[in-house]
């Protein structure tokens, strides 16, 4: 089974600052994880998702994210915030079920809403 | 058009109600997913399907039923609303691939369900 935890259900940045995002993940196997926006009335859009290799992931609209198995976190960044970032980000994982079988299920953080300030 | 649509987009109901939430694709995906979503608890699974003859249950499947009518259509049922069923839905497709978990899952636009 796997569960992530998304820190700061709401995080106010300036336009231009940094934008930190933060996911911890539990699985017991090597998991695949995923970010997620929601902008306003819409669906959940694919930002980046870490498979295997590279644990520096570059994703749409200038957000990263990377992989540390040792502190089992899946951080989203952006290096300058700009308004149309305003939305909700959902860190997920995929992982296998208690019998081990993959089924590409996803298990979602709570999300984080992201307000971007003038 | 949208590759995943849900109809409709909103409802209001009364307790008591059935009440049939549908999701067509167009991505040609074998895989279909339902999810509600609630403030400050992320999305979660209700029941997901890998082709029109298998359907599973997910974590939260109490009080719903789903209904694979074919490839490109997936739609949830709930047979008598209650409140705690007010939520925001999610439909989503994903693809099969040799490793079915890394393939990110496309979602339609939610259908926002609201049960007096």
């Amino acid at each position: 089974a796997q569960s992530v935890t998304q820190l700061g259900s709401h995080v106010s940045v300036s336009e231009g600052a940094l934008v930190l995002l933060r996911c911890n993940y539990s699985s017991s196997v090597p998991p695949y994880l995923f970010w997620y926006v929601q902008y306003p009335n819409q669906g959940l859009q694919l930002l980046l998702k870490y498979t295997t290799g590279a644990t520096l992931v570059k994703g749409i609209n200038g957000f990263e994210a990377e992989f540390k198995k040792s502190e089992t976190s899946f951080h989203l960044t952006k290096p300058s915030a700009h308004m149309s970032d305003a939305a909700e980000y959902f860190c997920a994982v995929s992982g296998v079920d208690a019998g081990g079988t993959s089924y590409g299920k996803l298990t979602f953080g709570q999300g984080t809403i992201l307000t971007v300030h003038p | 058009d949208a590759d995943v649509t849900q109809t409709p987009r909103n409802r209001i109901t009364k307790t008591g109600k059935r009440i049939m939430l549908e999701c067509s694709q167009t991505k040609g995906h074998d895989r279909m997913y339902w999810y509600r979503q609630d403030p400050g608890l992320g999305l979660r699974l209700i029941y997901y399907s890998f082709d029109v003859k298998d359907i599973n249950k997910g974590e939260i499947s109490d009080g719903y039923s789903v209904s694979r009518q074919a490839q490109a259509k997936f739609s949830l049922s709930l047979e008598s609303a209650i409140p705690n069923q007010t939520a925001l839905y999610f439909c989503a497709t994903s693809d099969r691939t040799r490793d079915w978990s890394n393939q990110p899952q496309h979602f339609g636009d939610g259908t926002r369900l609201s049960i007096l």
